[in-house]
Formats: structure tokens, C-alpha cells, sequence
């Protein structure tokens, strides 16, 4: 089965640097999320597109955007990158359904020097 | 207002003995409750979950869940743990809405 895809897997950047991240959900999902998880730490909710508009807003830095495309792809971009944005960034998504189970990608480890 | 607290950080177990992994919400409607499970370097993976059907849950892994309104839990259970069952294992609870609120995770070791 289809799952959640996320890319690039590994990432390093330098400090001040921009990163693009990028999640192809589920084929007929049309809800996406994306987590942040620090070392250590539980995921943190950071936003999320429902049919590719905006649909909730957590702990997402100003510094980063989002955005969900007309092929619900969705893309995160983080600017002016922080020692303290490396972490582990899963994206999932979800059917339009009540109960919005929610299923995760491999994750996309940023690494900022 | 909504909320998730996962009694134990660290749960140890020797294999082949029974897995307990517990979960309290809070939460003003009724709501969804999951359980996911992580894996070192790995996404995190759905084990189970409630949506107001049956209040026991039967998940992948032989693991299970019972959903007790009357003491806003939701424990995870396994009979008899295993080697592969060492992870991180995360309880969620939504209300039907598009924002899901972890617990900060239980980290279960399973000793040989």
C-alpha cells in the first residue's frame, strides 16, 4: 500500500539558510500535517491543509511557511534556520473522514550547523 | 480544552511477560484516542484506535486497548512483550477536529 512520502530524508544546513520540505500524502487523503520533533521530545503539531487551504495552526514559527498544492502535496519552508530548528520533521495526512486518522511519513531529519 | 498524560516515561519488561502502557485524557466531548508506536529513526506508526465503536480495541502486534470513560483512560496492553516491541509508544487524542495532542511518550525497554 501507498504510503506517506516525504523528502529529502536527511538535510543539513547552515545557520541563516533556508530548507524546503517536502510530503506527497496518501493518494485520495486530502488533509496534511506536519510535526516537528526536537531530540528528546514528543512530536510537536506545527499546521495543518485541509483541500489545500489552511485548517489549524500550532507551534509554527513565523520563520516557517506552508502550503498545500493543488495535487495535496504539501511543502514547508523554513528561512533564516536556528541550531534550534534541527530536528526530526514528520509530515502525515488523513481522509476526509470524522475521525482523522492520521498516518505518518518516515520523517525528514534537519540538520542546522 | 484537550490533553493527553502518559503516567510513565520509561516502562521495562522482560520478554515474554505482559506490556502496560498507561494513557489518561482529558477531553470535553467525546473523543478519538490513539495509540502510535516509534521506532529508532522510523516514522511513527498507527498500533490502534478508539472512535467510539467497541471500548476494547485490537490492534496490530497483538497489542489492545480499552477505552474507560468512567476513568478518562486508555491504556495499551500486550500480553507477552517481545524483542521488536522496544519503542517509543505515543497516545493521542483528538475531538474530530484536524489537531491531534500528544502525550510526551512512553519509552518502553524489553529486556532479554
Amino acid at each position: 500500500a501507498a504510503g506517506v512520502i516525504q523528502s529529502p530524508r536527511h538535510l543539513i544546513k547552515e545557520k541563516r539558510e533556508t530548507a524546503t520540505l517536502k510530503c506527497y500524502p496518501i493518494p485520495r487523503h486530502d488533509t496534511v500535517y506536519w510535526y516537528q520533533q526536537g531530540p528528546g521530545q514528543d512530536p510537536q503539531f506545527l499546521i495543518s491543509f485541509y483541500e489545500k487551504m489552511q485548517s489549524d495552526k500550532g507551534s509554527i514559527p513565523d520563520r516557517f511557511s506552508a502550503q498545500q498544492f493543488s495535487d495535496y502535496h504539501s511543502e514547508l519552508n523554513m528561512s533564516s534556520l536556528e541550531l534550534g530548528d534541527s530536528a526530526l520533521y514528520f509530515c502525515a495526512s488523513s481522509l476526509p473522514s470524522s475521525f482523522r486518522t492520521q498516518y505518518f511519513g518516515p520523517g525528514t531529519r534537519l540538520t542546522v550547523l | 480544552a484537550q490533553s493527553v498524560t502518559q503516567l510513565d516515561s520509561h516502562v521495562s519488561v522482560s520478554e515474554g511477560t505482559p506490556v502496560l502502557l498507561r494513557c489518561n485524557y482529558s477531553s470535553s466531548y467525546s473523543p478519538s484516542l490513539f495509540w502510535y508506536v516509534q521506532h529508532p529513526n522510523k516514522g511513527l506508526q498507527l498500533l490502534l484506535k478508539y472512535t467510539s465503536a467497541a471500548t476494547l480495541v485490537k490492534g496490530i502486534n497483538g497489542f489492545e486497548a480499552e477505552f474507560k470513560k468512567s476513568e478518562t483512560s486508555f491504556h495499551l496492553t500486550k500480553p507477552s512483550a517481545h524483542m521488536s516491541d522496544a519503542a517509543e509508544y505515543f497516545c493521542v487524542v483528538s475531538e474530530a477536529g484536524n489537531q491531534f495532542y500528544f502525550g510526551t511518550g512512553t519509552s518502553l525497554t524489553v529486556i532479554p
